[in-house]
């Protein structure tokens, strides 16, 4: 089966800008959430989203929006793009309808880029 | 708040060297606990986890026993490999939200 997959890959883009990302889950997983990784650190949960409703929300400002479709795809939009929102964004899906044993699995990331 | 600990790294040993990496965490309630491991240039993989107090994850060598009475998650290989070098990271969630909380990741570093 294939893992959790998102694109694109490597994104370039100015201040002021605005950013569209997007994941597609394991079959069979409703649940994505997403990540923001800044080198060196460990990610940092921006938002959770099950059944296409909002489960969770991360401590970001309000630039940071996202949204689930009926085929469990999501998209992680940013606004008005920061210098400090370079990073790597990490999407994760899972079963979610597993409480705390529901084990999140991560696809390759994309790099943004703000310049 | 929540939050997990590791210890600083890098951890740079030898080909079949014994691996610790710390891992302590201060958490509301109970969580489940976890390891990923993230190679150069990849995105983040789960190692092993545990879910409940005394119970030990393992995969591909590696073990962590879910402490309580400790608040630890100490990662431990008996012998690692060149292919282990990578960045661990250790986590927990606490709700049904999936927010997983994680450490600062420690770099491992293994030599031939």
């Amino acid at each position: 089966d294939a893992g959790v997959t998102q694109s694109p890959t490597h994104l370039i883009k100015t201040r002021g800008q605005h950013v569209t990302l997007r994941c597609s889950p394991i079959s069979g997983h409703k649940s994505v959430s997403w990540y923001q990784q800044v080198l060196g650190q460990g990610p940092q949960f921006i938002f959770q989203y099950y059944e296409k409703e909002e489960r969770g929300r991360g401590n970001f400002p309000d630039r940071f929006s996202a949204r689930q479709f009926p085929n469990y795809s999501s998209e992680l939009n940013v606004n008005a793009l920061l210098l400090g929102d370079s990073a790597l964004y990490l999407c994760a899906s899972s079963l979610g309808d597993r409480g705390l044993a529901d084990t999140q699995y991560f696809g390759p990331g994309t790099r943004l880029t703000v310049l | 708040g929540d939050s997990v600990t590791q210890m600083e790294g890098p951890v740079t040993l030898s080909e079949e060297a014994f691996l610790t990496i710390n891992c302590t965490y201060t958490a509301t309630g109970y969580p489940s606990l976890f390891w990923y491991v993230q190679y150069p240039g990849e995105g983040l993989q789960l190692l092993l986890k545990a879910t409940k107090a005394d119970d030990k994850g393992s995969n591909k060598g590696f073990e962590a026993t879910y402490r309580k009475e400790t608040t630890s998650f100490h990662l431990e290989k008996g012998s690692v490999q060149v292919s282990d070098s990578a960045v661990y990271f250790c986590a927990l969630t606490l709700s049904n939200t999936g927010k997983l909380i994680f450490g600062q990741g420690t770099t491992l570093q293994v030599k031939p």
